[in-house]
């Protein structure tokens, strides 16, 4: 059963646009969520993270909203620029249990 | 540059071959982790040491073998592998178990199977 879950395997956005990536959850225990972010041919990397008792965490281009009662999750880039374009990963930990991955977006942002 | 090294990068190797991944970290983090990445799936947890006692094995076949030998270093010994397991094996490591949202990635090895 996979707990976290992220729908579209691949979004295409026009540079300067928005870019909205999404993740659901299952297990309403989780209570820290994280973005991270892979180029080809490197290791994914940190993007940004919200706590459960938050409902929105910004750092400048990015933002993340977490909806509980939906169990959903997005990650929001505007003005997304050409080196957006990568894979991202949803995940999320409850307590200091393993962190568990969606199978990951391909956002590619058009010039 | 993530402080995170792994080697080889590439490697095709076939069923009947030994080989072994190596992982470096350099950020005096105690905890370190073995993830797979199969193509569109999540990534997968393998194995995870912590002060160099291995404290989780994610029901994983004894062809992928860990070795921990000091917190700075993860081995996994490959041998008799099938096809099904050609994917991008990434090594991380954290400050401590508990800490594994900050989890540091290498770059990964990518393995075919043969």
């Amino acid at each position: 059963d996979q707990q976290v879950k992220q729908n579209s395997p691949s979004l295409s956005v026009q540079e300067g646009r928005i870019s909205i990536l999404n993740c659901d959850y299952t297990n309403s225990m989780f209570d820290y969520f994280l973005w991270y972010k892979k180029y080809p041919a490197e290791g994914p990397t940190f993007l940004i993270s919200i706590s459960s008792i938050k409902d929105k965490n910004e750092d400048g281009r990015f933002t993340v909203f977490l909806n509980k009662s939906a169990k959903h999750l997005s990650l929001h880039i505007v003005p997304s620029q050409p080196g957006d374009s990568a894979v991202y990963f949803c995940a999320a930990i409850q307590g200091a249990q393993k962190l568990v991955f969606g199978q990951g977006t391909r956002l590619t942002i058009n010039p | 540059e993530t402080g995170v090294t792994q080697t080889p990068r590439h490697l095709v190797m076939g069923m009947t071959n030994k080989k072994s991944l190596k992982c470096e970290q350099h950020l005096g983090h105690n905890a370190m982790y073995w993830y797979k990445q199969s193509a569109k799936k999540p990534l997968e947890l393998m194995f995870v040491y912590n002060f160099k006692e291995q404290t989780e094995n994610n029901s994983v076949p004894s062809r992928f073998s860990p070795e921990c030998p000091n917190s700075s270093h993860l081995f996994l010994h490959l041998h008799t592998l099938q096809p099904e397991d050609s994917a991008l094996y990434l090594c991380a490591s954290s400050p401590w178990t508990g800490s594994n949202e900050k989890l540091f990635f290498g770059s990964g090895t990518q393995l075919s199977v043969l």
